[in-house]
């Protein structure tokens, strides 16, 4: 069974604050991994895809990637109200990059505190 | 506008009557999957299809039919619901080698 596991949260952080975000997965031939955004009662919004070792920054948002420990993380900087959310990191188990078969995190669920 | 869109939005039915959910894309996208997501369990993959005629089961897929005879179309048919079907159910969309995009969801409840 390929599994993606984040912490539990809730992740609670100051506006301001920089938020960590941690996500490791099981398969290590997977290749493809994302990032995404969910608000209560909406549907997920993809914020990152990383598909190499290392860092990826979009705006205030830095995937990092270490597929030798299977880890991927979300670092948001300077964090708003506007980011409380719940992250969930998916991740594809196919052996070519692509998204047509992912395996979602459970979620963190994280709130910014004005 | 570049879109998935998915109809009902909400339903509340019954045990053993049929139900289809529409899933529609307009972006050519060649792959289509089906999600449900349940407090506690997170999305999980039901169906996926990775282009017209293909399509292959993902980790949650008893109790569900699919068919992509139209690239642009993907229904979740429930041929016998039953009440752990209940649930939030996401049709996502995607090109080759890009993430995928997700409707705005179906809630089902089934009594």
């Amino acid at each position: 069974q390929k599994e993606v596991e984040q912490n539990s949260g809730p992740l609670s952080v100051p506006e301001g604050a920089i938020a960590s975000l941690n996500c490791t997965y099981s398969d290590r031939g997977s290749q493809s991994f994302f990032w995404y955004r969910q608000y209560s009662g909406k549907s997920p919004e993809l914020i990152m895809s990383i598909y190499s070792n290392g860092d990826k920054e979009d705006g205030r948002f830095t995937a990092q990637l270490n597929k030798a420990s299977q880890y991927v993380s979300l670092l948001i900087r300077d964090s708003q109200p506007s980011d409380s959310a719940t992250y969930l990191c998916a991740v594809n188990p196919g052996r070519r990059g692509g998204s047509e078969k992912l395996v979602f995190g459970k979620g963190t669920k994280l709130t910014v505190n004005p | 506008e570049a879109q998935v869109t998915q109809n009902p939005r909400y339903l509340i039915t019954v045990t053993g009557k049929k139900l289809t959910v529409t899933c529609s894309q307009n972006m050519n996208h060649e792959y289509m999957s089906w999600y449900r997501q349940d407090p506690g369990l997170g999305l999980r993959q039901i169906y996926y299809s990775m282009n017209v005629e293909v399509t292959d089961k993902g980790d949650v897929p008893e109790g569900y039919k699919v068919s992509r005879k139209e690239k642009r179309n993907f229904p979740l048919i429930l041929e016998s619901p039953s009440p752990n079907q209940t649930s939030l159910y996401f049709c996502a969309s995607s090109a080759i080698m890009q993430p995928q995009h997700f409707g705005d969801g179906t809630r089902l409840s089934i009594l």
